[in-house]
């Protein structure tokens, strides 16, 4: 099983729309969660740590399901910028190394 | 805002020669990472280093690899015979501290091994 696991998309959304993305892990010991975005050869940015009890930065809601090893991000009300590859990222054992997803293109249109 | 720099942005290299990528971590963290993106592929972990020591290396960190922080504000990955295989994107990272998860990365230096 992947340490990570991401649908990889592309999500073809237009302007406006509301999207998910979803992420499972496989080590339960992982203790911090994040979203990263990548745009086409450039670095990981950092976009949200996600908590357990969910955390929201205005148009970005991410929840974590640590019984299912599941989190999950949406995106509300889509802009031209918002496309990009969205990494789920889990930390490592002993909370050091960051393991990431593949990630999931999202494509938004006008 | 600080942010973690990188040089060269692209460097071009025989096989075999050996090659260095430097970082500049944010100023005040502890932390130090490197990573790597092979063209399609999904970011991979190198090496971390806290206190002028290796904390933990991944299995593509072999003898080849080696990381140094020379000074107060470098942080160094030498190649010393690089492959093909070692063509890639290498990503360098800081983390605040103990208490503090989040990974900045820089923006990257491009190898081309040929």
């Amino acid at each position: 099983r992947k340490e990570v696991e991401q649908d990889p998309g592309p999500f073809n959304v237009p302007e406006g729309a509301t999207v998910a993305f979803n992420c499972t892990y496989s080590n339960s010991a992982s203790q911090s969660f994040f979203w990263y975005r990548q745009d086409c050869r450039k670095e990981p940015k950092l976009l949200m740590s996600v908590y357990s009890s969910g955390n929201e930065d205005g148009r970005f809601t991410a929840q974590l399901n640590r019984a299912s090893q599941y989190i999950s991000l949406l995106i509300r009300d889509s802009k031209l910028s918002d496309s990009a590859t969205y990494l789920c990222v889990v930390n490592g054992e002993y909370g050091n190394k960051l393991v990431f997803g593949a990630g999931t293109i999202l494509r938004v249109k006008s | 805002e600080p942010e973690v720099t990188q040089t060269p942005s692209h460097q071009v290299t025989q096989m075999g020669q050996e090659v260095i990528l430097r970082c500049v971590p944010i100023s005040n963290h502890l932390y130090f990472y490197w990573y790597r993106q092979i063209l399609g592929q999904k970011v991979e972990f190198l090496v971390s280093f806290y206190n002028n020591e290796i904390s933990e290396k991944s299995e593509i960190f072999d003898d080849q690899f080696s990381v140094e922080r020379p000074d107060g504000s470098n942080f160094t990955l030498k190649i010393r015979s690089t492959k093909l295989e070692d063509s890639a994107m290498y990503f360098c990272a800081s983390r605040k501290g103990l208490d503090y998860y989040e990974q900045y990365f820089g923006p990257g230096t491009r190898l081309t091994v040929t």
